[in-house]
């Protein structure tokens, strides 16, 4: 089965710190997505990349961003970290054709004090 | 720009009935759609897609859902409900034309089945 792992299930960090969110995938998947899933809100993509170096901005970006440096592994960065951007954090990757399925992370639930 | 709406924030239903999570979308072109499903506490997991063909679509757990071009839907439905499908579900597109394209998830709806 794919594995997709995300570094840490909980992560306190306070206001203006600068995080780090880990993501790795075991199965050689060329796209990888980070989303932020608030209640009411559902999952809203915050970067994607479908290539080694390359990335592309989803629909909320301000104040993040991401580095792909290997193929299996996605990082999401919260440059100066805001209250507002306390969440869950969600990786999925998936194989290049644009019909496959995403494979999540358990998730990330990320508090800014 | 492409979107998906999920009406319901909360659909309860009594064990053994049939039920039916709605989706509408919005997207240039013919869409890519899918269903994933929440379980408390665990990650989302794929449910079933549309990409071409048949219009009603069957995937796991005995879900299925049917693509409606016309009303751009694609409800998840399934013939009788169990308390174990109790979870949060989401509908999500994408357009068709390059691997550069987004991938739109809803707001999510709950499901509640009652025994």
């Amino acid at each position: 089965d794919v594995k997709v792992t995300q570094s840490s299930r909980y992560l306190v960090k306070r206001t203006g710190e600068k995080v780090f969110l880990e993501c790795v995938q075991d199965m050689d998947h060329e796209n990888m997505f980070w989303y932020r899933q608030d209640p009411g809100l559902g999952l809203r993509l915050i970067y994607f990349s479908y290539d080694v170096k390359m990335k592309e901005k989803g629909d909320i970006p301000e104040g993040y961003s991401v580095s792909r440096e290997k193929k299996e592994r996605f990082s999401l960065i919260l440059e100066s970290a805001s209250t507002n951007q306390t969440s869950m954090y969600l990786c999925a990757s998936s194989l290049g054709a644009v019909n496959e399925k995403l494979f999540f992370g358990s998730g990330t639930q990320l508090s800014v004090l | 720009a492409q979107s998906v709406a999920q009406p319901e924030d909360q659909v309860n239903v009594a064990e053994g009935n049939p039920l039916t999570v709605k989706c509408t979308y919005s997207v240039s072109g013919n869409p890519y759609l899918f269903w994933y499903v929440q379980y408390p506490n665990r990650g989302l997991q794929f449910l079933l897609k549309y990409i071409t063909g048949d219009n009603l679509v069957k995937g796991s757990y005995g879900f299925e859902a049917e693509f409606n071009k016309s009303q751009t839907s694609f409800h998840l439905k399934k013939p009788s409900a169990l308390v174990s499908d109790s979870a949060l579900y989401f509908c999500a597109v994408r357009e068709r034309y390059s691997s550069a394209s987004k991938i739109i998830f809803g707001s999510g709806t709950r499901l509640s089945i009652r025994p």
